[in-house]
């Protein structure tokens, strides 16, 4: 069955720095979004991406966050200057429509700013 | 704006018994879906269900079940035949139709499975 493939799984870095975050959507998918999840709380919608530019963002998604398609398969979130409240576990997710069929996340990179 | 509430944070089930978690949510659309997550401790989301609102019969995959009502805007999961492996938080998670398709999460319910 055709995977939604995050990487790093887990990614500590200074408090600062930047990171990027990379996803691998299923390849017919045309819609892809990244959600948060803090430790203990409920999942968060970040931004969806569609036909090479952000459609919608959350009040989440700031001047320091930026999100890319370099090429046919990745999906990337840039967060420039990490605080310590990113600490979060980042989901990608891709759809291959808008009616929320086949609605696939990744399995998620842990990140942890120290 | 919308939103899901989860009004149980942690339920409790024997194997082999039933459980059924809550799910309401609050909007002004006609046109959405409603979705089931659940998240192991290795804390990947995995699709349990899906109900698309215009449909009355309810969604059903395999021993999971839910019972729709749009005019009650509720949406609750019935788990049957409960297997340890079913241990996970449960988010309830609604999508408005039509749109760029964001998913608007609960705070989730923390269900154990008893031996």
């Amino acid at each position: 069955e055709p995977e939604v493939t995050q990487t790093p799984s887990h990614q500590v870095t200074q408090m600062g720095q930047e990171v990027i975050l990379r996803c691998v959507p299923i390849s017919n998918h045309l819609y892809f979004y990244w959600y948060r999840q803090i430790l203990g709380q409920k999942v968060e919608f970040l931004v969806s991406f569609y036909n090479n530019e952000i459609s919608e963002k959350s009040e989440i998604f700031d001047d320091q966050f930026s999100v890319e398609r370099p090429d046919g398969s990745n999906f990337t979130l840039k967060i420039r200057s990490t605080k310590l409240e990113d600490s979060a576990m980042y989901f990608c997710a891709s759809t291959p429509d808008r009616k929320g069929h086949g609605y696939t996340f990744g399995s998620g990179t842990r990140l942890t700013v120290v | 704006a919308q939103t899901v509430t989860q009004s149980q944070p942690e339920m409790s089930v024997q194997e082999a018994e039933t459980v059924t978690l809550s799910c309401t949510y609050d909007t002004s659309e006609s046109d959405y879906y409603l979705f089931w997550y659940k998240q192991p401790p290795s804390r990947q989301m995995i699709l349990v269900i899906r109900q698309e609102a215009y449909k009355q019969q309810n969604a059903t995959e395999n021993r999971f079940s839910v019972n729709f009502q749009k005019a009650a805007k509720s949406f609750s999961l019935k788990i049957s035949d409960s297997q340890l492996g079913d241990a996970a938080m449960y988010f309830c998670a609604y999508r408005r139709g039509g749109s760029q398709g964001n998913l608007i999460f609960g705070k989730g319910t923390k269900l154990s499975v008893k031996p």
